[in-house]
């Protein structure tokens, strides 16, 4: 069972313009979400996170939304960079485990 | 480079062989996790280490699956019995207890290539 759902393989976006990534979850037990990106033979690399007694939380051009409600989140990248090109993966987890749950990750990639 | 590193970072192997793989995480994370990621997927959860104790295990750690970290340090995945299904990147990461909670930092991963 997916429990972490990144619905759209692939984004393109214009560079400077909004790139918005999509999550979805199942688990309302989750309560911490994160995002990685992941470059070409690289681990993810941390990028921002959020509680879930947050709905938003912003660390320079990455803003990450939760609706707790919809059980979904997004990734806003804002302005979009080429150097943003690479392949994105939301993760949950619940308060008490380590145990990550990932989604199947969104390649974004950024035309110049 | 103080990141975490993964060695080998590719291993080719014959179906049935033991293959081990090593972790370095970076020195003062207590927290230690192991990944698997194939193709078009995102990393699914192995296992977790804190400082030297096993504390969470995935269902997808079979009885071929082991993982220890001896002194608290490095850590090491074996499999043994190897099949072509395990053909996969394994991921390892690590984390402060101090930092962002869930900020792992991950190694380059090693490529496991099961012929």
């Amino acid at each position: 069972d997916q429990q972490v759902k990144q619905n759209s393989p692939s984004l393109s976006v214009q560079e400077g313009r909004i790139s918005i990534l999509n999550c979805d979850y199942t688990n309302s037990m989750f309560d911490y979400f994160l995002w990685y990106k992941k470059y070409p033979a690289e681990g993810p690399t941390f990028l921002i996170s959020i509680s879930s007694i947050k709905d938003k939380n912003e660390d320079g051009r990455f803003t990450v939304f939760l609706n707790k409600s919809a059980k979904h989140l997004s990734l806003h990248i804002v302005p979009s960079q080429p150097g943003d090109s690479a392949v994105y993966f939301c993760a949950a987890v619940t308060s008490g485990t380590y145990k990550y749950i990932f989604g199947t990750g969104t390649r974004l990639k950024v035309l110049a | 480079d103080t990141g975490v590193s993964q060695n080998p970072r590719h291993k080719i192997t014959k179906r049935g062989q033991n293959v081990t793989f090593r972790c370095d995480p970076i020195s003062e994370h207590n927290r230690l996790y192991w990944y698997r990621q194939t193709l078009g997927q995102g990393p699914e959860f192995l296992t977790y280490f804190q400082n030297e104790a096993q504390l969470e295990k995935s269902r997808l750690l079979s009885d071929r699956f082991s993982a220890e970290r001896p002194k608290g340090s490095f850590s090491t995945l074996e499999i043994q019995r190897t099949e072509q299904g395990d053909s996969a990147m394994y991921l390892c990461a690590s984390s402060s207890p101090g930092g962002e909670r869930g900020t792992q930092y991950f190694g380059p991963g090693t490529r496991l290539t099961v012929l």
